[in-house]
C-alpha cells in the first residue's frame, strides 16, 4: 500500500464549477500538507501548504485537512482553463523531512 | 529573479551509455534536491544536499547514479550505465526555508 492514495482522474469539468481534489494517507506521523500544481513540461510548484488540521483559503484555492480520517482535499472555485494542469498532493512528518507526494491528479477545465 | 535552471531539457540515450544533469538553483538557496518523476507518477526524492553535503541519500540507486554539488551551488547527477528503467524527468529543486523551488527537469529516454 502506498503511503499517499491520490485518484489520477483525468477530471474533466466545465469552467467556472467548483473542483474537488482529494488524497488519502496511511501514515499518523504526517504533520504538513502541500499541494502542488504541475503543468506540463514543467516542475511542480506550491499551491498550498497547511500544517496539521483545518482550513487553509487563498483566494479561489482552499486546502482542508482532516487527520482523523487521514484525508485531505484541495477546492478550486469558479474553476478556470488555466487551471487546467496536474495537480499533486504531499504531505511529509515534520519541517525538514522528507516530502512524500501522490501520484497527482489531471485536471482538465473545459472553456 | 530566475528560477532553478536544468540543462539539457531532454535527453535520449540508448541503454549502457552514460548521461548527465545539471541543476543551477536559485541564488542564496542553501539547499538542493534531485528528483525523479515518473510517468503518471509524483516525484520522488534521490538526493538532498545541504550546501556541499549529502544528508539524504537513501533512495539514490549507488551503483549506476551519482551526484555531486561543488562548491554548494552547481550539481550534477550522473548515470552510468543507463538502464532502460531509467527513463523518467529528473526534477532538480531548491529552498533556503520550507518552500522548494523546482526547475523544468530533463526528460531522459533510454533506448
Amino acid at each position: 500500500q502506498k503511503e499517499v492514495e491520490q485518484d489520477p482522474g483525468p477530471l474533466s469539468v466545465p469552467e467556472g464549477a467548483i473542483v474537488s481534489l482529494n488524497c488519502t494517507y496511511s501514515n499518523s506521523a504526517f504533520q504538513y500538507f502541500m499541494w502542488y500544481r504541475q503543468y506540463s513540461r514543467k516542475g511542480p510548484e506550491l499551491l498550498m501548504y497547511t500544517y496539521s488540521s483545518g482550513n487553509k483559503e487563498d483566494g479561489r484555492f482552499t486546502a482542508q485537512v482532516d487527520k482523523s480520517s487521514k484525508y485531505i482535499s484541495l477546492f478550486i472555485r469558479d474553476s478556470q482553463p488555466s487551471d487546467s494542469a496536474t495537480y499533486l498532493c504531499a504531505m511529509k512528518n515534520s519541517s525538514a523531512s522528507k516530502i512524500i507526494f501522490g501520484s497527482g491528479t489531471r485536471l482538465s477545465i473545459r472553456p | 529573479e530566475a528560477g532553478v535552471v536544468q540543462s539539457p531539457r531532454y535527453k535520449i540515450i540508448e541503454k549502457k551509455q552514460p548521461v548527465a544533469f545539471w541543476c543551477n538553483p536559485i541564488s542564496g538557496h542553501n539547499t538542493l534536491y534531485w528528483y525523479r518523476q515518473n510517468l503518471g507518477q509524483g516525484p520522488e526524492l534521490l538526493i538532498r544536499y545541504e550546501n556541499e553535503e549529502a544528508v539524504d541519500d537513501s533512495q539514490l540507486p549507488k551503483d549506476r547514479f551519482s551526484a555531486e554539488r561543488l562548491k554548494g551551488v552547481d550539481s550534477t547527477l550522473k548515470i552510468q550505465p543507463a538502464e532502460l528503467g531509467d527513463s523518467a524527468v529528473y526534477l532538480c529543486a531548491s529552498s533556503y526555508g520550507d518552500e522548494q523551488f523546482f526547475g523544468p527537469g530533463t526528460r531522459l529516454t533510454v533506448l
